[in-house]
């Protein structure tokens, strides 16, 4: 089946820098990406929709400022956390979609990021 | 919005039968999926639904009724791996979205006792 792939698996950093996840799709091309946020025993949050060529489409409530999302090809999405902070440590997931298909959607193996 | 509600925590025993229950509320409904999650890691696709009847797979199937805003996850012949989270979704044509914007219940964390 198609594969998503995430990079980094783990980071940790310190509060006020900048951290950014890299989503890959690597035997498709993606038009659209999907990026969510997970916290501990909490379901995944919806952030934003990422489509190639032109802005990201974010949920209410997220910052666009904050979280940076850039997606510069068909096969590559990429989020960046924006002065860090330790309230954004969170379990970060991508996904694409096979559009001709049944409505399947891959997800990436997701990106802890630990703010200290 | 989206309203996703699913049980908080389910237990059975290995070779059973379990169901678990979503009900939504959603605007521009197209479509219901589930996923298996093991802690720290990603979701995996187990079955979509977009019209009612149900879906069989192996030993899981996914039943959905759109009139009632419901659907439910059958799993049968448990077995110890099956212990996860189960987390339903409803996508959302809102805001001319494609298919892929999910919106997820708070997942259901079903334990298989031996």
């Amino acid at each position: 089946g198609a594969v998503v792939s995430q990079h980094p698996s783990w980071v940790i950093c310190k509060s006020g820098t900048s951290v950014k996840i890299e989503c890959r799709s690597l035997d498709f091309q993606a038009t659209t990406m999907f990026w969510y946020r997970q916290f501990p025993k909490q379901s995944l949050m919806l952030m934003a929709t990422s489509n190639e060529g032109s802005k990201a489409t974010y949920e209410q409530g997220v910052e666009k400022d904050k979280f940076l999302i850039n997606h510069a090809s068909l096969t590559l999405s990429t989020l960046t956390v924006t002065s860090a902070h330790p309230e954004d440590s969170s379990f970060y997931i991508c996904s694409a979609s096979l559009l001709e298909g049944p409505g399947e959607l891959f997800f990436g193996e997701g990106s802890r990021l630990t703010v200290l | 919005g989206q309203n996703i509600d699913q049980p908080t925590e389910m237990t059975a025993t290995e070779g059973a039968i379990v169901q678990i229950n979503c009900t939504y509320q959603t605007s521009g409904f197209n479509g219901l999926f589930w996923y298996q999650q093991h802690a720290g890691e990603a979701p995996t696709f187990l079955s979509y639904n977009v019209l009612d009847g149900l879906e069989e797979k192996g030993r899981f199937s996914s039943f959905l009724s759109r009139s009632k805003g419901y659907s439910y996850l059958l799993l049968k012949e448990l077995q110890m791996k099956d212990s996860a989270s189960y987390l339903c979704a409803v996508t959302s044509a809102d805001r001319g979205s494609t298919l892929g914007r999910l919106y997820f219940g708070r997942g259901t964390q079903l334990t298989v006792w031996p």
